[in-house]
């Protein structure tokens, strides 16, 4: 079935590095979708990446999606105490019958030592 | 904050009992989506309605059901509890315009089951 994986699954970093969080999917995505989901909160939606290729910038956050379209990464420059948090990739499912319903990966979880 | 609210924040039961959880959407937002989180693993998605309707399913059984209501609240009710059943329980809303629909999470309603 269609599986979206995420690595690593754990990250700790001293504040002021860099991270990256990789994500592949079994099939081809129309669009794949980043969330952050901060401890005992809630996912909370940061992008979305539609064109092969595409590369966005959010501040210290750079969201790239792979040329066929079935990899993302985001890399965060100099990491913030406010970065904490497990960072989950989401694609739409091809299955289920409905439109704008997402597969979610695991999820990387983020820790900063200050 | 997303507008999506949920209720109860948390609900203890016990094995057999049934449960309902409560999402009302963010205003002007049709579609309503609910998502199972266990303890450290990404959402997975259960169902969605669409005006009043179910409009996909995801890989959950007949005792997970659900109800939309006119002014698009929504309910998600789950009968003959299993200790796995514990979870955060999601809801998201959106205004369904295809794969590239953008989701708005509420905070969720965590359930243990005993």
């Amino acid at each position: 079935g269609q599986q979206v994986m995420q690595i690593p699954q754990y990250q700790h970093v001293q504040e002021g590095e860099d991270f990256t969080t990789y994500c592949n999917s079994s099939t081809t995505l129309s669009n794949i979708q980043w969330y952050k989901q901060r401890p005992g909160g809630h996912p909370v939606f940061l992008i979305q990446l539609v064109k092969s290729g595409e590369v966005k910038k959010q501040k210290r956050l750079t969201f790239q999606f792979g040329e066929a379209k079935k990899n993302s990464s985001l890399h965060i420059t100099a990491t913030q105490t406010t970065d904490v948090g497990t960072y989950f990739c989401a694609g739409p499912m091809n299955y289920g019958g409905s439109q704008g319903n997402l597969i979610f990966g695991k999820g990387t979880k983020l820790s900063v030592k200050p | 904050e997303t507008g999506v609210t949920q209720s109860p924040t948390h609900l203890i039961k016990t094995r057999g009992q049934q449960v309902t959880l409560r999402c009302s959407s963010q205003s002007g937002h049709n579609t309503v989506s609910w998502y199972q989180q266990a303890l450290g693993q990404g959402p997975q998605f259960i169902f969605q309605y669409y005006r009043e309707e179910e409009n996909g399913r995801g890989n959950f059984p007949p005792r997970f059901s659900g109800l939309q209501f006119p002014n698009y609240s929504s309910e998600l009710n789950v009968n003959a509890l299993e200790l796995d059943d514990s979870a955060l329980y999601l809801c998201a809303s959106s205004f369904l315009a295809g794969p590239t629909t953008k989701q708005f999470f509420g905070p969720g309603t965590r359930l243990t089951v005993l």
